[in-house]
């Protein structure tokens, strides 16, 4: 079945960077893109970014241009996610999904705690 | 951006009683190829989000049929006929026709 599944939780540093992996199975990886959503503590789902593992053809959410880079390793079905120069309003659970516009599945979240 | 604003944010509905949900969109969510890209999700608490419907009306395998989506334009509606205790959590509507995608806030759904 179509599964995604991500990396650990995380604690960092203010001003450290993050980054996150989604390993997708059971499709062709590399006909769907990932979408990467954001939930802070007790609050609603943040859409961040897409990207095509095809081509490597990104989209970010304006509010996170200059620290965020998404990225694919279509040799492991990989989806990366990093995130730069942390503050404390980044702690957050970030998700991976399948699709721009599908949104099915979803990863089983990343707890990232930004701290010091 | 597309603004999506959902009401009630907040619904206790007893069990087996029928509940509402609905997602009001600031624009048309007619894309130029015809389809409404929009999703409802569910998310238990302490889970990541399910979809549920996709454009619209489409159920998810998995979804029982007491949930159903209807809509069209900018105003769209999540029913469930007879909640169950497993229906607990918060409703998420969303589009993709505008870009970026956007959520609505969420509506939690509790047991009276």
């Amino acid at each position: 079945q179509v599964q995604l599944v991500q990396s650990g939780a995380e604690v960092k540093k203010p001003g450290a960077s993050v980054k996150v992996s989604c390993k997708a199975s059971g499709y062709t990886f590399a006909n769907y893109g990932i979408s990467w959503v954001r939930q802070a503590p007790g609050q609603g789902l943040e859409w961040m970014g897409w990207i095509s593992p095809n081509n490597g053809n990104t989209n970010y959410a304006q509010k996170l241009q200059g620290r965020v880079t998404m990225t694919t390793d279509t040799s492991t079905s990989t989806a990366y996610m990093e995130l730069r120069s942390l503050r404390s309003d980044d702690t957050a659970v970030y998700y991976c999904a399948k699709g721009p516009r599908q949104f099915d599945p979803w990863g089983q979240g990343t707890l990232v705690t930004v701290s010091s | 951006d597309v603004v999506m604003t959902q009401s009630p944010l907040s619904l206790p509905v007893t069990l087996g009683q029928p509940a509402s949900v609905s997602c009001r969109s600031s624009q048309s969510l007619v894309h130029s190829d015809g389809h409404i890209y929009f999703n409802w999700f569910q998310q238990r608490p302490g889970q990541s989000p399910r979809r549920l419907f996709y454009k619209v009306s489409n159920r998810d395998s998995g979804v029982p049929d007491r949930f159903s989506g209807s809509g069209s334009g900018t105003d769209f509606t999540l029913k469930i006929s007879r909640v169950e205790a497993e229906d607990v959590g918060v409703y998420y509507c969303m589009q993709a026709t505008h870009w970026p995608p956007t959520f609505g806030q969420g509506t939690k759904v509790e047991i009276k």
